[in-house]
């Protein structure tokens, strides 16, 4: 069973950071392309960060490109997501996301993390 | 980037009643198109793949259609449970997007 499980969220100020994690198990975790995608308090789903199975491919979102770094390590069956400078409009649910398994839309989803940003 | 639209923003239907979702790409995202559902306090779930492709363990009564940047999610006869929120969501390339949804409610 495909099991997705984010971790790391928390209050943080204006212009500070932290860094996201996603644990995986149920798939052969090197294989697979895995993926950030957030949500703002009652807002739309934003694709935020890609990063391929070996780690070679990473693609951003514009709007979190410079800030946002999106890394894994395939020893643990972790990815991770260190996000920095933020600003309330970062505030929202992250969600680690897998595709590929089945189709190349997002198959499955993990429960997602919340980041708030205070002022 | 490729924007998409969702149109209603709202869709009030009973059970039972067919419901028809549109999304509108500003682009051509060919087929690759899917659809999600979410509840609240829930993440999304894929419904639809590729413009008409049913994923795993969804019922029949989900159907996508459409190609290019016209797309149509139906419901043939709506459940209790299918109340939600539904997404689109493109893959063309590698800055996929999703639509603002459609809120189906009773």
């Amino acid at each position: 069973e495909v099991q997705l499980l984010e971790s790391g969220g928390g209050l943080v100020q204006s212009g500070g950071s932290l860094r996201l994690s996603c644990e995986a198990s149920g798939f052969t975790f090197s294989n697979y392309a895995l993926s950030w995608v957030r949500q703002a308090p009652g807002g739309r789903l934003e694709w935020v960060a890609t990063i391929g199975g070996s780690g070679e491919s990473i693609f951003y979102a514009d709007s979190v490109n410079g800030r946002f770094t999106v890394s894994r390590d395939n020893s643990k069956n972790t990815v991770y997501l260190e996000v920095a400078s933020l600003t309330v409009d970062d505030t929202a649910v992250f969600y680690c996301a897998l595709s590929g398994l089945v189709t190349f839309h997002f198959d499955f989803w993990g429960r997602g993390t919340l980041v708030t940003v205070s002022s | 980037e490729v924007v998409l639209t969702q149109s209603p923003a709202t869709l009030s239907l009973s059970p039972g009643e067919r419901a028809t979702l549109s999304c509108r790409a500003s682009q051509s995202v060919s087929s690759y198109l899917g659809w999600y559902q979410q509840k609240p306090g829930q993440a999304p779930r894929l419904l639809i793949y590729d413009a008409s492709k049913r994923a795993t363990g969804i019922p029949a009564r989900f159907s996508g259609s459409g190609s290019g940047t016209d797309f149509t999610l139906t419901i043939s006869s709506l459940e209790p449970d299918d109340f939600a929120v539904y997404y689109c969501q493109q893959r063309s390339n590698w800055h996929l997007t999703f639509g603002g949804g459609t809120k189906v409610e009773i």
